[in-house]
């Protein structure tokens, strides 16, 4: 199976900071990573697919990049609303996700 | 407006069974891939299941592989988790999750629905 590991768990920043979250596959999962954002007593919200595609609604400050084993989240300037946990996930074979990053504010 | 509603959770005894539903509204139900989803009290996302638009294509994460069963009735738009042999650490919330693959068919959970919660103890 493939394990997917999220750094950093958790996180501190202010709003306007630009902050970064890494997601790595245990093998080479191509493209097929997404990534979600979740806020407390909710559902996932689909944010980014095929790891660098923007979902129709999400703002334009989230952006993803990578390929193979190593991927990256970008929140460009963090807002009020980004307050919340982060998942990867891969859906190359089966599907898993990443242990979550947790976005708080300092 | 489409959405995707979850039934079936509640209090079930360690060894007991439990089966959850998920209704489907106003999109092409038979045409997507589905897949359930978990979340443990204060812990991360768990994917737990996958079945394909014609139940063709089934697969279970290993912690629930030969307890769980996935299954989909198209003409009623719905989908199942039938759970036998619960036990505590299958206490979570249980979110039903469309997948839709793009032009390339890269996969992805782009619908969830709010979620039904499962607690098993005695």
């Amino acid at each position: 199976d493939i394990q997917m590991t999220q750094s950093p768990s958790s996180l501190s920043a202010s709003v306007g900071d630009r902050v970064t979250i890494t997601c790595r596959a245990s093998q080479s999962i191509y493209i097929y990573l997404n990534w979600y954002q979740q806020k407390p007593g909710k559902a996932p919200k689909l944010l980014i697919y095929a790891a660098s595609s923007l979902q129709s609604g999400v703002p334009s400050r989230f952006s993803g990049s990578g390929s193979g084993t190593d991927f990256t989240l970008t929140i460009s300037s963090l807002q009020p609303e980004d307050f919340a946990t982060y998942y990867c996930q891969q859906s190359y074979s089966t599907r898993t996700f990443g242990q979550g990053t947790k976005v708080e504010i300092k | 407006e489409v959405h995707l509603v979850e039934s079936g959770g509640g209090l079930v005894q360690p060894g007991g069974s439990l089966r959850l539903s998920c209704a489907a509204s106003a999109f092409t139900f038979n045409t997507y891939s589905m897949n359930w989803v978990r979340q443990a009290p204060g812990k991360g996302l768990e994917w737990v299941s996958h079945i394909s638009s014609s139940s063709s294509t089934i697969y279970y994460a290993n912690s629930v592989k030969g307890r769980f069963t996935i299954s989909r009735d198209n003409g009623k738009n719905s989908l199942y988790l039938q759970m036998n042999n619960l036990r505590a650490e299958d206490t979570a919330v249980y979110f039903c999750a469309r997948e839709s693959g793009g032009a390339w068919n890269y996969w992805y959970f782009d619908l969830w629905g709010r979620g039904t919660l499962v607690t098993v103890s005695s």
